[in-house]
């Protein structure tokens, strides 16, 4: 089955620096890629997400990344903001509904002020 | 915009005892997934339906049972509770023609006693 790495599993950084989350897959199968957020208390929110047939995608301050041969995909922010503090987790699953997204352990963000 | 609505938010009971979570999805999702989320872990899928029928299956405990309803809602029933059942338990909801774009809701925190 699909196994997701995560790294690194904490980022602290200053506010307006930007932040740098990888994740790999082993699954070749695997064609969806979404990112969630996660604050303390709350369920997952969807940031942004990339299919395999697209090698990057942006939205506004976060972008995401794939390298489908070497399944990798990153998340990127920039101009991080103390509101970014969160936990931020990537998963890998089929493009297809009803299937399971398969999460990574998490990155613990903080951004100081 | 609505979201998707799980009840109760807490929930304690003892050791042996059952339970019975909701999901309400969003407004003409038709597919409904849930997650268990331990202590600083990630997501752990356990079971998805589509159209009252089940569509992926995870590591959900025989002790489990879930279904979906004409309505698109969803219940998990979790019997002879443990201990290690101690979780928080998300529901998420998708639309088959947005092929696996997954909404969380704030989930159902258990505790066992």
């Amino acid at each position: 089955g699909e196994n997701v790495e995560q790294h690194p599993s904490t980022l602290s950084v200053q506010e307006g620096d930007s932040a740098v989350i990888k994740c790999t897959y082993s699954d070749s199968a695997s064609n969806y890629f979404p990112w969630y957020k996660q604050e303390l208390g709350k369920g997952p929110q969807l940031i942004i997400d990339i299919r395999s047939n697209v090698g990057e995608k942006k939205d506004q301050r976060i972008a995401v990344t794939l390298n489908k041969t070497a399944k990798h995909f990153s998340l990127h922010i920039t101009e991080t903001q103390p509101e970014d503090s969160a936990v931020y987790f990537c998963a890998a699953s089929l493009n297809q509904a009803g299937t399971a997204l398969i999460f990574g352990k998490g990155t613990t963000l903080s951004v100081s002020s | 915009a609505a979201g998707v609505i799980q009840s109760p938010r807490h929930l304690i009971k003892e050791k042996r005892e059952t339970a019975t979570l909701k999901c309400y999805p969003i407004p003409r999702h038709d597919t409904v997934y849930w997650y268990q989320q331990g202590p600083g872990q990630d997501p752990q899928f356990l079971i998805s339906f589509y159209e009252k029928m089940q569509s992926d299956k995870g590591s959900i405990p025989d002790r489990f049972s879930a279904q979906q309803f004409s309505d698109y809602h969803s219940e998990l029933n979790m019997s002879s509770l443990e201990l290690g059942d101690s979780a928080l338990y998300f529901c998420a909801s998708s639309l088959v023609g947005q092929a696996n774009i997954q909404y969380f809701g704030a989930g159902t925190r258990l505790s066992v006693l």
